[in-house]
């Protein structure tokens, strides 16, 4: 089973601020299928990145995901008020196909 | 509009069974594979169970595998998950998803709102 470690656990930012979240496997993911999603409050999550660099059909171009192997990024260039939630990375190309413990993305 | 809904959470005694259900609409059902990915109380999330778009390929989690059983009706447009022996573990918010282009090896590009279960006595 592929773990997937994400870091930092909270990240305290202000709008407009770049936000730099990271996703560590212990193991290559396989075709860097890796995915990254948003959660907010009360609500179900949200697909951002797919194959770790493709964004969602809607994403604004400000969320970029980078990387390859065992180690993931997303970045999110210019934090607007909406974008405080938490994040998940995601491996689908083996199974089980595990989440991330997440990140909360905080506004300081 | 592609929609996924869930139904079928209660509270339910440890030792007890559930069946939920997640009604598809907006796209071609049968044309893609379905997750259920739960979601304990203030915790992460965790992928529980996958099937392939004509129902011939399954996946469990460890957690969950000879308790739960996931099945389709591509002529319902509707996926189902059947909860046997539950545990108090086993409460959580449980979100249907869809793959995101139909493969089995996919992310999930669409998720319904989730149905809550809680397991007490």
């Amino acid at each position: 089973e592929i773990v997937l470690t994400q870091s930092p656990g909270t990240l305290s930012l202000s709008p407009g601020e770049r936000a730099t979240l990271s996703c560590r496997a212990s193991q290559s993911v396989t075709s860097s299928y890796l995915a990254w999603y948003q959660q907010k409050p009360g609500q179900a999550p949200r697909l951002l990145i797919y194959g770790a660099s493709s964004r969602a059909t809607g994403i604004p171009d400000r969320f970029n995901g980078s990387g390859s192997g065992t180690d993931f990024t997303l970045t999110i260039s210019r934090l607007e008020p909406e974008d405080f939630a938490v994040y998940y990375c995601q491996q689908y190309g083996s199974s089980p196909k595990s989440f991330g413990q997440g990140t909360k993305l905080e506004i300081k | 509009e592609v929609r996924l809904v869930e139904s079928g959470g209660d509270l339910v005694q440890p030792g007890g069974s559930l069946r939920l259900s997640c009604a598809a609409s907006g796209f071609t059902f049968s044309n893609y594979a379905m997750y259920w990915v739960r979601q304990a109380p203030g915790k992460g999330l965790e992928y529980v169970s996958a099937i392939s778009t004509d129902g011939g390929s399954t996946y469990y989690a460890d957690s969950v595998k000879g308790r739960f059983s996931i099945s389709r009706d591509n002529s319902k447009n509707t996926l189902y998950l059947q909860m046997g022996n539950l545990r108090t573990e086993d409460m959580a918010v449980y979100y249907c998803a869809r793959s995101l282009y139909g493969g089995n090896s996919d992310a999930a590009g669409v998720w319904g709102q989730g149905t809550l279960v809680t397991v007490s006595s």
